[in-house]
């Protein structure tokens, strides 16, 4: 199992330009998430999914859209990059389990860059 | 709302020093306490957890327990070495809302030298 992957690794952009970051994970986790991660700030979650087909803002969703389309993958899109954006971007995903302790799994991160 | 305090990094100690990372945490109602690892150049891994008050989580040596009273889930390790450097997230999961979602601290850098 790969776990859960990202692409791509690095990445820099322009001012204004858009782009689309691919989670996959190979677990059949229902839920997954998108965080990004500021020095000085933990990370803060951006949107989430519950299962295929649902989405859902979380702590600093403004700027990003995201689409669940298939269960193994959850996209990040910007579609105007602003420097405020710059950061390393994280997905996770974690198993539903009712009152469980649902381990969340991470992928190894993007680094974006806003010029 | 829920919120994570963690200690400010960086930490640093010699090999076989002992290791406290302290957090505390604000939840509304009763959370579950993690923590995390992050080794340079990767994500994030769970580290241990703890469900309910008095619980200990332990792994690789490390510890940390679940105090109700005091709101706090502090880190510890008897005797660090160089291969624990990283950066240690305390997080909180409360079962409202939905979507397991997670409150991460803003996380500690630990240096190890030799």
């Amino acid at each position: 199992n790969a776990g859960v992957t990202q692409t791509p690794k690095f990445r820099v952009l322009k001012t204004g330009q858009s782009m689309t970051l691919l989670c996959a994970q190979d677990m059949n986790h229902e839920y997954m998430y998108w965080y990004r991660q500021d020095p000085g700030m933990g990370l803060r979650l951006i949107h989430y999914s519950v299962g295929e087909g649902t989405t859902a803002k979380g702590e600093v969703p403004d700027g990003y859209n995201v689409s669940r389309l298939k269960k193994q993958n959850f996209l990040l899109g910007l579609e105007s990059a602003a420097p405020s954006q710059t950061s390393v971007y994280f997905c996770a995903s974690s198993q539903y389990q009712a009152g469980g302790l649902n381990e969340q799994f991470f992928g190894p991160g993007t680094r974006l860059t806003v010029l | 709302g829920n919120s994570v305090t963690q200690m400010e990094g960086p930490v640093t100690l010699s090999e076989e020093a002992f290791l406290t990372i302290n957090c505390t945490y604000t939840a509304t109602g009763y959370p579950s306490l993690f923590w995390y690892v992050q080794y340079p150049g990767e994500g994030l891994q769970l580290l241990l957890k703890a469900t309910k008050a008095d619980d200990k989580g332990s792994n690789k040596g490390f510890e940390a327990t679940y105090r109700k009273e005091t709101t706090s889930f502090h880190l510890e390790k008897g005797s660090v070495q160089v291969s624990d450097s990283a950066v240690y997230f305390c997080a909180l999961r409360v079962l409202t809302g939905g979507g397991n979602k997670l409150t991460f601290g803003t996380g500690t850098q630990l240096k190890v030298e030799l």
